[in-house]
């Protein structure tokens, strides 16, 4: 099955910098990765997503980057807020839309 | 559009009572839908494939006898725990796949908002 790895497993950045969060996933047939905040006892939040035949997609001060062939994507996170802070999970579809997560990223933003 | 809602939020049960669980897509049918369980400060471990009218598949490691799923119609999957245990305490999250019409194209699910179990 589908193995994805996600680091690291804590950000904390200055409000205003950037976050970086990276994936690797192991399945070559996974088409699809999208990206889910999750505040606490809260359902995941899906925040942007990429397929495989995109290499880039931005919304706003959010964009993700995916390299099929070194099967990693990245999110990245510019001029981050205070209400950025929460736990960040990448993931990755491949057969049967089953989705693969990542361990996942708490970022917190210094205000 | 593209509500899921789960039933109960939150549930305490005692050890060894059984628990159901329901997720419903409220504006649109879900042919498949899955459900995740989330130990405190850890990822959405994928537990089982639920599909209408059919038998729910299960990841390994996931006993099936233990965590029953009925998904009776597009719109409806039931999880339930049996003879519950403390160690089956955790967060159960549900997510719901549009039925596509032809021509149509998605990956996205929808997530419901949790239940949080707890078994003393």
């Amino acid at each position: 099955g589908e193995n994805v790895e996600q680091h690291p497993s804590t950000l904390s950045v200055q409000e205003g910098d950037s976050a970086v969060i990276k994936c690797t996933y192991s399945d070559s047939a996974s088409n699809y990765f999208p990206w889910y905040k999750q505040e606490l006892g809260k359902r995941p939040q899906l925040i942007i997503d990429i397929r495989s035949n995109v290499g880039e997609k931005k919304d706003q001060r959010i964009a993700v980057t995916l390299n099929k062939t070194a099967k990693h994507f990245s999110l990245h996170i510019t001029e981050t807020q205070p209400e950025d802070s929460a736990v960040y999970f990448c993931a990755a579809t491949g057969r049967g839309y089953k989705l693969s997560f990542g361990a996942g990223t708490t970022v917190t933003v210094r205000a | 559009g593209a509500v899921v809602s789960q039933h109960p939020s939150w549930v305490i049960c005692k050890s060894g009572t059984s628990v159901k669980i329901e997720c419903r897509s409220l504006d649109f049918q879900a042919t498949t839908m899955f459900w995740y369980r989330q130990f405190p400060k850890q990822s959405l471990m994928l537990m089982a494939t639920s599909n209408e009218g059919s038998k729910a598949t299960y990841e390994q490691g996931v006993e099936k006898d233990k965590f029953l799923i009925n998904h009776a119609s597009l719109t409806l999957s039931t999880l339930t725990v049996t003879s519950a245990h403390p160690e089956d305490s955790s967060f159960y999250i549900c997510s719901a796949f549009p039925l596509l019409l032809a021509r149509e194209v998605t990956d996205t699910q929808y997530f419901g908002p949790g239940t949080r179990l707890t078994v003393l």
